[in-house]
C-alpha cells in the first residue's frame, strides 16, 4: 500500500507571496491532518480534515487554511507568507474514525521564505 | 491545555546499551499513545503504539505505558547508532486530534 505522499518537497518563496501544499492520504483514510515543525517550537497542530470537513483546529492565524477533496486529498494554503512560516510542513492520515487511530506522515514539504 | 512532557535530551548511550525514553501526559481520558522516531531532515515514522497499561514489545522496542501515572516510556534494547534520532512521544486526545512532545534527541555511540 503507498504510503503518504505530499507535493512540493521543496519550495522557495518570498515575502508576501502565498503558497499552496498538497497531501495525498494513504489508501482508505479520510483523516488527513497537517502541522508545522520547526526547530524551536516542535510539531504544532494546524488543523484536521475529515470527509471533507474541518474538524479540528490548532492555533494558526487565518493566513493557514485548508480544504479536503472528495476523494481524500488535501491541500494547505498560506496567505502572505511571512519569513516565520520557514519550516517542515507534514501531513499525516489515518482512518478518522475510531479510538485506536494511528496517524503516519508524509515526507513533509520544507518551505523558505525569503 | 493538553500537553505531552518530554525530556529534550540530547541523550547519549553507548551501543549495546538499553535507552531508556520518557513520555507525561496531562489528559488523564488520553488513550492511544505512540512513539515515532525522526531521522533528521526527515519525516516522523512511527514505530511504537500502545493502547492498555503494560508493557508492548516488538524486537528491539519496548513500549511501557501507566495510565494511573500518565506515563509511556519507550526502551531501546541493543542501541545500534542507526538509532541515533529524535524520539517523539505521541497521545490520541480524543476525536483524533493527537499531541506531541517535543521529542527527545539519542545518540548511540559507537
Amino acid at each position: 500500500k503507498a504510503g503518504v505522499t505530499q507535493t512540493p518537497r521543496y519550495l522557495i518563496k518570498t515575502r508576501g507571496q502565498q503558497v499552496t501544499l498538497s497531501c495525498s492520504p494513504i489508501s482508505g483514510h479520510r483523516s488527513v491532518s497537517w502541522y508545522q515543525q520547526t526547530p524551536g517550537q516542535g510539531l504544532q497542530f494546524l488543523f484536521e480534515y475529515f470527509s471533507e470537513t474541518q474538524r479540528n483546529k490548532g492555533n494558526f492565524p487565518g493566513r493557514f487554511s485548508g480544504r479536503q477533496f472528495s476523494n481524500s486529498r488535501s491541500e494547505m494554503n498560506v496567505s502572505t507568507l511571512e519569513l516565520g512560516d520557514s519550516a517542515l510542513y507534514l501531513c499525516a492520515s489515518s482512518f478518522g474514525a475510531g479510538v485506536q487511530e494511528t496517524q503516519y506522515f508524509g515526507p513533509g514539504t520544507r518551505l523558505l521564505v525569503l | 491545555q493538553k500537553e505531552v512532557e518530554q525530556n529534550s535530551g540530547p541523550l547519549s548511550v553507548p551501543e549495546g546499551a538499553i535507552a531508556s525514553l520518557n513520555c507525561t501526559y496531562s489528559d488523564r481520558g488520553s488513550q492511544s499513545f505512540f512513539w515515532y522516531r525522526q531521522y533528521s531532515g526527515k519525516s516522523p515514522e512511527l514505530i511504537m503504539s500502545i493502547y492498555s497499561n503494560g508493557d508492548k514489545e516488538d524486537g528491539r522496542f519496548t513500549a511501557q505505558l501507566n495510565k494511573a501515572s500518565q506515563y509511556v516510556s519507550l526502551l531501546i534494547r541493543d542501541s545500534q547508532p542507526s538509532d541515533s534520532a529524535t524520539y517523539l512521544c505521541a497521545v490520541n486526545g480524543g476525536r483524533n486530534q493527537f499531541y506531541f512532545g517535543t521529542g527527545t534527541s539519542l545518540t548511540v555511540i559507537p
